[in-house]
């Protein structure tokens, strides 16, 4: 099946510092999502994206819908260890009525205290 | 959070053994999906419902059936369960919009 190209696989970062990921798709969507899963839990939805350009915020997360529709970006500010986890983008073109969405393969992010 | 449960969470089988998971919503929604999570897979869709007894095959529906005859209820049937069907299993919700919410999820080893 289709998947997103989400990029990149793992990272490790000390701290404090900022983080970006990204998702890309060969076919343009209209909705971008974003998750975050911990260890032995579902993944949560942070973030959703509904509109070419828009830059939405939730705490020190930050995504924005690219003005390709064919990508999304996900930015974590001044990082803390809670924020490990893995991160899942998930988009949709919203074509039939079924609600599917198509997801990347997740970003590992490690953060050293 | 939404109000969605599965059951049980963890379970061990054998192979040719029948398994049925169960995933229960509080919250009305009118789609729910069962995805299977293994290491370098992502989240694959197994199956999914549209609303009362409408259901649709996701990418990896082989071996496994499903069956909703509650709005709150949608179970996951693995008829006779084998090795390969070892995984995380996860359902979610949805009602109007695009955004999918999940559950805790079910361990399943099959040996």
């Amino acid at each position: 099946g289709q998947q997103l190209n989400q990029s990149p696989q793992s990272m490790f970062i000390q701290e404090g510092e900022d983080v970006s990921m990204n998702c890309t798709s060969s076919s343009i969507f209209n909705t971008w999502l974003w998750y975050k899963q911990d260890p032995g839990e579902g993944p949560v939805l942070l973030i959703a994206l509904y509109k070419a350009g828009e830059l939405t915020s939730n705490g020190r997360l930050t995504a924005q819908f690219g003005i390709t529709r064919k990508d999304s970006f996900l930015n974590i500010s001044a990082s803390i260890p809670s924020d490990v986890g893995i991160y899942f983008c998930a988009g949709s073109s919203n074509a039939g009525n079924n609600r599917k969405l198509i997801w990347g393969l997740g970003t590992s992010l490690a953060v050293n205290p | 959070d939404a109000g969605i449960t599965q059951s049980p969470r963890h379970k061990v089988t054998e192979t040719g053994t029948p398994v049925t998971l169960r995933c229960h919503q509080t919250e009305n929604h009118r789609y729910m999906y069962w995805y299977r999570q293994d290491p370098g897979h992502g989240l694959r869709l197994i199956h999914y419902s549209y609303g009362v007894k409408d259901t649709d095959k996701g990418e990896v529906s082989d071996g496994y059936s499903v069956s909703r005859s509650k709005t709150e209820d949608f179970l996951l049937t693995l008829e006779s369960a084998t090795s390969s069907q070892t995984s995380v299993y996860f359902c979610a919700i949805s009602g109007g919009g695009y955004e999918q919410y999940f559950g805790p999820g079910t361990r399943l080893t099959v040996t």
